[in-house]
């Protein structure tokens, strides 16, 4: 995890809010993930860039994610408005040469109610 | 990706070597092997990976068989800390940087 602060670590709110989730990796990679986890879906792929251009965004869910990466030292995932079927935990992971070879951070748990 | 194959759980006693099973019969003979684990409550925690000799690191060991249909990852001296979810993955060089964690091998070190 030391390569990767995610926040906040936990996040509760309420249908229809905007979530806002945050990654900070350590710099010199090329590749940056961002997953989501839970138990009926186990760990899914939701986009990656690369050198901070969005090269796959086909597991995004829906129009209401987002996901940009402004510089290599931060990226931030958004969700508007937010739903109940969202709560899961959101990871974000970075990889340097490889992109098979990764780095999670500890990840944000989001629940919606 | 590859198809892997791994057993959903095993048991292990502490103190012993854990041998963790992936059969992946379709890979190709660029695509390499990765092992990652998730600890309860942590992110994925990249282990090893191998194209065809066998490797070792600090963390396990990675012997993939000579036809490469098969591999087993082995941790050496099993401690409760080493309890999480394995998985083994073949991601597809020739058609996207991304890798597919499958269900993986949840396996327990017993006490």
């Amino acid at each position: 995890d030391a390569g990767v602060i995610q926040s906040p670590r936990h996040e509760v709110t309420e249908m229809g809010q905007e979530v806002t989730l945050r990654c900070k990796p350590i710099s010199g990679h090329d590749y940056l993930f961002w997953y989501r986890q839970t138990m009926m879906r186990g760990l899914e792929l939701l986009i990656y860039f690369n050198n901070n251009v969005p090269i796959d965004d086909s597991g995004m869910p829906e129009d209401r994610f987002s996901a940009k990466m402004p510089n290599a030292s931060f990226s931030t995932l958004k969700i508007q408005p937010s739903e109940p079927r969202d709560s899961a935990v959101y990871f974000c992971a970075i990889g340097t040469g490889s992109s098979y070879e990764q780095y999670f951070g500890p990840g944000t748990r989001l629940t919606v109610t | 990706d590859a198809k892997t194959t791994q057993p959903p759980s095993m048991d292990c006693a502490e103190g012993r070597a854990a041998n963790l099973p992936c059969n992946h019969s379709t890979i190709s003979g660029n695509e390499y092997v990765y092992w990652y684990r998730q600890i309860h409550s942590q992110g994925p925690q990249y282990i090893i990976h191998g194209l065809k000799n066998n490797e070792t690191n600090e963390m396990a060991s990675l012997i993939i068989t000579e036809d490469r249909k098969s591999s087993t990852l082995i941790l050496p001296h099993a401690t409760l800390r080493d309890t999480a979810v394995y998985y083994c993955i073949v991601p597809d060089p020739n058609r996207d940087d991304k890798i597919i964690f499958g269900k993986g091998t949840r396996l327990h070190i017993l006490p």
